[in-house]
């Protein structure tokens, strides 16, 4: 149980174009997803924290305008890379969890890596 | 914020003998703190997890221990096989469906 799908898993795209990536939870409701980015030999780094049905709450020195995130149903939350450039190329990593009272740990998908060329 | 400081960056062992991997956090607020496994090219996977109300949790060869007071916690892999290589993150949070803060990392290698 408890399995986070993420696509695309690898994706190569020119500079200025946009590129979204989806999350879902396969077997379960996840109230709250969250984004992270991770750079090479790096720990991870949260972005931005997604509930469903309301705005996502970004971390401090994250653009919202630049990385656009929609959690629209309990099972899909959307990360949009507008514009990417080349320093946008990273690996992206989403996860799910339960949430609300449940204190249900967060579940991982397999990344999105991201080159912009 | 909460800050998570994890040692060694590396760490080598031979098989069959037991790893140590620790970790401190500065919030003592924190209630949470889950170590996951991440091998190449691959997502984070929970291996086990401990909250703060437990000081030691075990499932087969990994247990995790907690000193609140100390503010530290530690990951134990005991009889360590070749698929035990990767990197592992340990993390905390003040409950397990709220955002994580991750230490830097441990690549653990097992020699065979």
């Amino acid at each position: 149980g408890a399995v986070v799908s993420q696509h695309p898993s690898w994706v190569i795209c020119k500079s200025g174009t946009s590129v979204k990536i989806e999350c879902r939870s396969l077997d379960f409701q996840a109230t709250t997803m969250f984004w992270y980015r991770q750079f090479p030999k790096q720990s991870l780094m949260l972005m931005a924290t997604s509930n469903e049905g309301s705005k996502a709450t970004y971390e401090q020195g994250v653009e919202k305008d630049k990385f656009l995130i929609n959690h629209a149903s309990l099972t899909l939350s959307t990360l949009t890379v507008t514009s990417a450039h080349p320093e946008d190329s990273s690996f992206y990593i989403c996860s799910a969890t339960l949430g609300g009272y449940h204190n249900q740990p967060q579940h991982f998908g397999d990344g999105t890596r991201l080159s912009i060329l | 914020g909460e800050n998570v400081e994890q040692h060694p960056s590396t760490l080598s062992v031979q098989e069959g003998d037991s790893a140590v991997i620790k970790c401190t956090y500065s919030d003592s607020a924190s209630n949470y703190f889950p170590w996951y496994k991440q091998e190449l090219g691959k997502g984070p996977q929970l291996i086990i997890d401990i909250r703060s109300n437990v000081g030691e949790k075990k499932d087969q060869r990994i247990a995790v221990t907690l000193n609140k007071t100390a503010k530290h916690f530690s990951l134990h892999i005991t009889e360590t096989q070749p698929e035990d290589s990767a990197v592992y993150f340990c993390a905390a949070s003040k409950f397990g469906n709220e955002k994580l803060t991750f230490g830097t990392g441990t690549r653990l290698t097992i020699i065979p």
